[in-house]
């Protein structure tokens, strides 16, 4: 069975501009979750959607944006890109999060290594 | 302070040996804890996933929480060169929907 998949793997960017990053979640799993890694730290969460709705944002500013489409894969959009946004984005996925099934464990794709110049 | 500390290593053993790596936390509502493993280049790789306190264990590894000191700990036994690797703790609340709160990461090494 396909993991989750992220695209591109990797990406050259200069300070200002835009970037796009995508994936699609496990079969069957409905929430998606962005986190950012930085060298030598651990993943920093971003967002999480579950059922096309944002359930969670992290502490991030609003340069940093997502959605999740009816086939429930993902997209991470970032404006007015920094220097400091230079990181490994990831991308996770469970069958679902929240008070009614409780937090069901995330798998990660391998994610999408973003370069600021 | 951080919600969850860890210690980043680096971690060196020889093969075979017993491998203890330990996250101690402060929101004491963290009620879900795993542990990943995690490549060079790699994204993180679930290992375990345990719910409140306990021990749970799968082939070489066991997983230990306890809330009470706010300490969780994973156990690799009979290491071998393939386990070099940053295995990362993750903790979560019962309704954070699925946030989880990482540590820092500890680099491992296990020497032939």
């Amino acid at each position: 069975d396909a993991g989750v998949t992220q695209s591109p793997t990797h990406l050259i960017k200069t300070r200002g501009q835009q970037v796009t990053l995508r994936c699609s979640p496990i079969s069957g799993h409905k929430s998606v979750s962005w986190y950012q890694q930085v060298l030598g730290q651990g993943p920093q969460f971003i967002f999480q959607y579950y059922e096309k709705e944002e359930r969670g944002r992290g502490n991030f500013p609003d340069r940093f944006s997502a959605r999740q489409f009816p086939n429930y894969s993902s997209e991470l959009n970032v404006n007015a890109l920094l220097l400091g946004d230079s990181a490994l984005y990831l991308c996770a996925s469970s069958l679902g999060a929240g008070r009614a099934i409780g937090n069901q464990p995330q798998h990660f794709g391998d994610g999408t290594r973003l370069s600021i110049l | 302070q951080k919600e969850v500390e860890q210690d980043p290593g680096p971690l060196s053993v020889p093969e075979g040996a017993i491998v203890s790596l330990n996250c101690t936390y402060s929101n004491s509502a963290f009620q879900y804890f795993m542990w990943y493993r995690q490549y060079s280049r790699k994204g993180p790789e679930l290992l375990m996933y345990t719910y409140s306190s306990g021990n749970k264990e799968d082939g070489r590894f066991t997983a230990q929480v306890d809330k009470s000191s706010k300490y969780i700990s994973l156990f690799i036994r009979d290491s071998q060169p393939s386990d070099s690797a940053t295995y990362l703790c993750a903790m979560s609340t019962r309704t954070s929907y699925g946030k989880l709160t990482f540590g820092q990461g500890t680099i491992l090494t296990v020497h032939p």
